[in-house]
């Protein structure tokens, strides 16, 4: 069965101290894997697409790297205005209708 | 640009009321996804449409329908409203569904749908 899980749920950081953020999946052949960043109440905003294992996407403090079981999402000198929840998605290759989602890391960073 | 809009942006309903919730997708995009969010949780899928069919369909009752527009725009319809029916409800649209490579989707602020 496709399944996402992210971790951890919640994550506390000091302004400027880096971290990751994961996201394991289990899907019968990988066409997609999204992140994105959800604030409270709103809809959620895209921040990348990663195809295949290897690849490698950056956005100012952020970074989202795939391998073929996981991705991560590495916030660099995290700003308090990076708190929010980052969601994860995967699109399957052979039921290419539906995105999985995780249900997400609450990232808070505190100045 | 315009972004995906939804509307309304709040409802609240009664159980055994329905409820239509509309969706306009970016221009030029011709696939619309719904999704269920609960507090809490990630987004579900509920359906996608592409060229006004029906392409895929999530884990929901049959009293979730929609339908897509010949232009593109979207509306999903909920029935028989139940307690736990309460949820935002996002939106999706992407360029075109295509045969090789992956539809990155932009979602829509949500309707957030309260059943008292």
């Amino acid at each position: 069965e496709d399944q996402v899980t992210q971790s951890p749920e919640a994550l506390r950081l000091q302004e400027g101290e880096s971290s990751s953020l994961n996201c394991s999946y289990t899907v019968s052949g990988l066409r997609g894997l999204f992140w994105y960043r959800q604030d409270p109440g709103k809809g959620p905003e895209f921040l990348f697409t990663l195809y295949s294992a290897g690849e490698e996407k950056e956005k100012e403090r952020l970074k989202a790297t795939l391998t073929k079981k996981e991705s991560f999402l590495h916030i660099t000198a995290p700003k308090p205005e990076d708190s929010a929840t980052y969601l994860c998605a995967v699109q399957p290759r052979y039921n290419f209708n539906k995105f999985y989602f995780g249900s997400g890391t609450k990232l808070n960073v505190k100045p | 640009d315009a972004g995906v809009t939804q509307s309304p942006t709040h409802l609240i309903k009664t159980r055994g009321q329905h409820v239509t919730l509309r969706c306009s997708p970016i221009s030029g995009h011709k696939s619309v996804s719904w999704y269920q969010q609960v507090l809490g949780q990630g987004p579900q899928f509920i359906f996608q449409y592409y060229e006004k069919e029906e392409r895929g369909r999530g884990n929901f009752p049959d009293r979730f329908s929609a339908r897509q527009f010949p232009n593109y725009s979207s509306e999903l319809n909920v029935n028989a409203l139940l307690l736990g029916d309460s949820a935002l409800y996002l939106c999706a649209s992407s360029l075109s569904r295509t045969s090789g490579g992956s539809d990155t989707q932009y979602f829509g602020p949500g309707t957030r749908l309260t059943v008292l």
